[in-house]
């Protein structure tokens, strides 16, 4: 069965340091792989997606960044983190077939302080 | 910029009532309309996928309907219980797109 692992769950990180989040999936191959983040009161914002290795479409202009190195990695980074920055991230995948619903990692808080 | 509306942004109920909450997207292009529901403190899980106009799909007591000519969906709840309370989120997909657009979620209590 597949799975979806999403660390850390939380984290307190000071404005200006860099920001590493990882995500991988276990169980199927080439996923499409997304990254969303939910502001306070808000719905989720799709920041990132990506349809293979090194292919990365960026939905908001923002100072995040991500990458996928390997083909079911998925990783969300910053140089320099804002407090803007702080939310409830969360990585999400679906098989890389027709209308097929997404399944979500366990979340990342993030609190930049 | 694809705008996915849904309302009402909450919904507080009594244990027994019906409700039900609209989701909004633009009509041209469409894919797919899905339905999650998020719980405190745990991951959106899926509820519906749906890519026909005129598709109806229930599980229990929860069941979805969706009009893509005029771009909505609506998720009804029959007999509200307690463990219904949740957020509940629709995402569009347009077609020739991978990304999947979320709406702002609709919140629901349901009181005992």
């Amino acid at each position: 069965s597949q799975t979806i692992h999403q660390w850390p769950a939380t984290l307190v990180q000071p404005v200006g340091s860099p920001l590493s989040l990882e995500c991988t999936v276990e169980g199927t191959s080439n996923p499409n792989l997304y990254w969303y983040r939910q502001a306070a009161g808000r719905g989720l914002q799709l920041l990132f997606y990506s349809i293979g290795i090194g292919q990365i479409s960026s939905e908001v202009p923002q100072n995040l960044s991500a990458s996928r190195p390997q083909d079911r990695q998925f990783i969300l980074s910053s140089k320099k983190l804002l407090l803007s920055d702080s939310g409830f991230y969360l990585c999400a995948w679906n098989p890389d077939r027709e209308a097929s619903e997404a399944f979500f990692g366990q979340g990342t808080r993030l609190t930049v302080v | 910029i694809l705008n996915v509306e849904q309302s009402p942004q909450s919904l507080h109920v009594q244990e027994g009532d019906s409700t039900n909450f609209t989701c909004s997207f633009p009509s041209s292009n469409f894919y797919a309309l899905h339905w999650y529901r998020w719980e405190t403190a745990k991951s959106p899980e899926a509820l519906f996928v749906m890519t026909l106009n005129g598709d109806e799909k229930k599980k229990g007591r929860i069941s979805a309907t969706l009009n893509t000519k005029e771009g909505y969906s609506y998720l009804y709840i029959k007999g509200s219980q307690p463990e219904d309370s949740a957020t509940y989120l629709c995402a569009f997909r347009m077609d020739s797109s991978y990304k999947l657009i979320f709406g702002s979620g609709t919140r629901l209590l349901v009181r005992p």
